[in-house]
């Protein structure tokens, strides 16, 4: 069965730091590209990064470049973002999130990990 | 940026069609994709490649795809259809991914 599950959230005063992790199990993770995608409290998703499956490709959503990070360890199954500079905005259930093989969108979601960002 | 637009609400009596549709000038070049949300849930792929459909959702989701409009079709609406209903694709280049700003489905 396949399970993605994040965690790392929490309360964070703006301009501070946390790094979230995914962990991933039930598939051959190194053959999957993946996705962090973001959801601020009765809002909608909006899709922050991506990397591929040996983690030598990335992109960014212009809202958070320069300030995210997104990387993974293939041989410990971990999917990382890395969030500097952290502002009220990017407060949101963080999801990590499969992308499945040939064009078959994102097939698996994680639950999610809250992330406050608040003095 | 690039941004895909989709109708905030859209209601239905049950049994009836419900279309929710999706606009974005990438559309003709890059596939689009449609997520079912509930309350407190992920989302749940329902729609991928413009018109495929996973194994174990119902019959009654269709999509269609026409120039820079996509459709997410639900035919013979049920209740547990109640949800909000997102959009995704990407940019003419395939490098950034967009979702729409999602639509609320109401079932009367």
């Amino acid at each position: 069965e396949v399970q993605l599950v994040e965690s790392g959230g929490g309360l964070v005063q703006p301009g501070g730091s946390l790094r979230l992790s995914c962990a991933a199990s039930g598939f051959t993770f190194s053959s999957y590209w993946m996705h962090w995608v973001r959801q601020a409290p009765g809002k909608g998703l909006v899709w922050v990064s991506r990397i591929n499956s040996d983690g030598s490709s990335t992109s960014y959503a212009d809202s958070v470049k320069g300030r995210f990070t997104i990387s993974r360890d293939n041989a410990k199954n971990t999917l990382y973002l890395q969030m500097n500079s952290l502002r009220a905005e990017d407060t949101a259930v963080y999801y990590c999130a499969r992308r499945g093989i040939a064009a078959a969108g994102i097939d698996y979601w994680g639950q999610g990990t809250l992330v406050t960002v608040s003095s | 940026s690039y941004e895909l637009t989709q109708p905030p609400s859209v209601s239905v009596s049950p049994g009836q069609t419900a279309r929710i549709t999706c606009s974005g000038d990438a559309l003709p070049k890059q596939y689009a994709y449609w997520y079912q949300q509930k309350p407190g849930q992920a989302p749940v792929l329902v729609i991928y490649k413009d018109s495929e459909r996973p194994s174990g959702i119902p019959e009654r989701f269709s999509g269609s795809s026409s120039g820079t409009t996509v459709t997410l079709t639900i035919s013979g609406v049920q209740a547990e259809d109640e949800a909000d209903y997102y959009c995704q694709s990407a940019d003419s280049s395939g490098t950034y991914e967009v979702f729409g700003g999602g639509t609320k489905l109401t079932v009367l």
